[in-house]
């Protein structure tokens, strides 16, 4: 993929609520791997949820998950019963054959929970 | 286990230094992969090194430089600084080569600023 597009640059929600922050990707691969990191303010990046394009079922990580759509091209990450904590920024990030075996990172999403 | 190490956290240089960062990854972690993030460009891949050996690199150019040393611990190398260098570093360990094979591990990042 040559581009990974996050459409949203900032999105805010309720705690306790359910957000969905999306993502899209660009690719003539079939296998490939999707994922969503997290980089709260103190700036550590952390992996939240990894997708396998190949596996249909979608990856799930406590109240973290996904919906992927791999016609459509579309990664999307749901968070459920928002917290404080969740609170950062979001990329989407997508590994394949066709971006040389590296990373190549969405622009990211600032995520704000209101309490 | 302790986490992925950076230093310094922050420095300051002026246009034509040249400046050393270091990463030390997780303890067994064999692959550690840098990245550049600024504000303009988002999130960038530098270079991975895995086993002491440049296994993978970014599109930047050649005064980006990089080393791996037998005990994982890596070095990133910028000559001839610009202002345009003026970013966090991040760097990210692995258990495997490859940054999408795995979870990659991040450090807190060395925040560069150049004048």
């Amino acid at each position: 993929a040559q581009t990974v597009t996050q459409s949203q640059p900032e999105m805010s929600v309720q705690e306790a609520e359910t957000v969905t922050l999306s993502c899209t990707y660009d690719t003539s691969e079939s296998d490939y791997y999707l994922f969503w990191y997290k980089q709260p303010p103190s700036r550590q990046m952390i992996l939240v949820i990894r997708q396998e394009a190949y596996k249909q079922q979608n990856a799930t990580e406590n109240r973290f998950s996904v919906n992927f759509q791999k016609a459509a091209k579309s990664f999307s990450l749901k968070i459920s019963d928002s917290q404080l904590g969740d609170a950062a920024m979001y990329f989407c990030a997508y590994f394949g054959m066709d971006s040389n075996y590296q990373l190549i990172w969405g622009a990211g999403t600032k995520l704000i929970i209101k309490p | 286990k302790a986490g992925v190490t950076q230093t310094p956290r922050y420095l300051i240089k002026t246009r034509g230094q040249q400046v050393t960062l270091s990463c030390s990854p997780i303890s067994g972690h064999r692959s550690v992969s840098w990245y550049q993030q600024t504000p303009g460009q988002g999130l960038q891949f530098l270079f991975e090194y895995f086993s002491e050996t440049q296994r993978n690199k970014g599109n930047f150019p050649g005064r980006f430089s990089g080393r791996q040393f037998s005990n994982s611990r890596s070095e990133m190398n910028v000559s001839t600084l610009e202002l345009g260098d003026s970013a966090l570093y991040l760097c990210a360990s692995s258990s495997v080569a490859g940054a999408g094979y795995n979870e990659q591990f991040f450090g807190p990042g060395t925040r560069l600023t150049v004048l």
